[in-house]
């Protein structure tokens, strides 16, 4: 599996676009990278995840460089609901998930 | 589908006691794992399993054991339970390598366990 690199924390105004970054400059060509997000204590949720091409769901975005080492998480017009920890993972099943992004949406 | 169950949600132990954690789910999975979780950390990675009768090892797997006789079953073991093993466990499901890594993890909802 790839190695991650987030930023530890990220604030974010309701309303406004939340733009998450995330490094993961070892990941082969044919590993995929993956978002989730763990509200509280809850299990963490899967939110996308891509290959090469940008991909958008009823959740967020996710922009892939094309040299594909790095990716940015956008959800779109954050809310309040939006506050929790967010996890970038590259590579297959055995997925090992680092200490993530504390996203912080402020009214 | 109930997707991935886990139980107990909560369970108190005395040091050296023995437990079964419960996860199972219905979604015809290859792969589960385990996952457990203490405050201000990631998900660390215990034990996994590509599918029935096959189980490996993941970054933390000393002091407990798994096994997959079926699909939907994965139980964790902790065969003498240790203060340090108090933590947020969680399990997790997807298709599976099979998939060519095309497959989001499914997770259940935690069981929380306190080892005094």
């Amino acid at each position: 599996d790839a190695k991650t690199t987030q930023p530890t924390s990220m604030d974010c105004a309701e309303g406004r676009a939340a733009n998450l970054p995330c490094n993961h400059s070892t990941i082969s060509g044919n590993e995929y990278v993956y978002w989730y997000r763990q509200i509280h204590s809850q299990g963490p949720q899967y939110i996308i995840h891509g290959l090469k091409n940008n991909e958008t769901n009823e959740m967020a975005s996710l922009i892939i460089t094309e040299d594909r080492k790095s990716s940015t998480l956008i959800l779109p017009h954050a809310t309040l609901r939006d506050t929790a920890v967010y996890y970038c993972i590259g590579g297959y099943s055995t997925l090992t998930f680092g200490k993530g992004t504390m996203l912080l949406v402020s009214p | 589908n109930a997707g991935v169950t886990q139980t107990p949600k909560f369970q108190v132990l005395k040091t050296g006691q023995s437990m079964t954690l419960q996860c199972a789910q219905d979604m015809n999975h290859e792969y589960m794992s385990w996952y457990r979780q203490d405050p201000g950390m990631g998900l660390r990675l215990i034990h996994y399993s590509v599918g029935a009768g096959i189980t490996d090892q993941g970054e933390v797997p000393n002091g407990y054991n798994v096994s997959r006789s079926t699909t939907e079953d994965f139980p964790l073991r902790l065969l003498s339970a240790a203060p340090s093993q108090t933590s947020v466990y969680f399990c997790a499901s997807s298709y599976g390598i099979g998939t060519g890594g095309n497959s989001p993890l499914h997770f259940g909802n935690g069981t929380r366990l306190t080892v005094t």
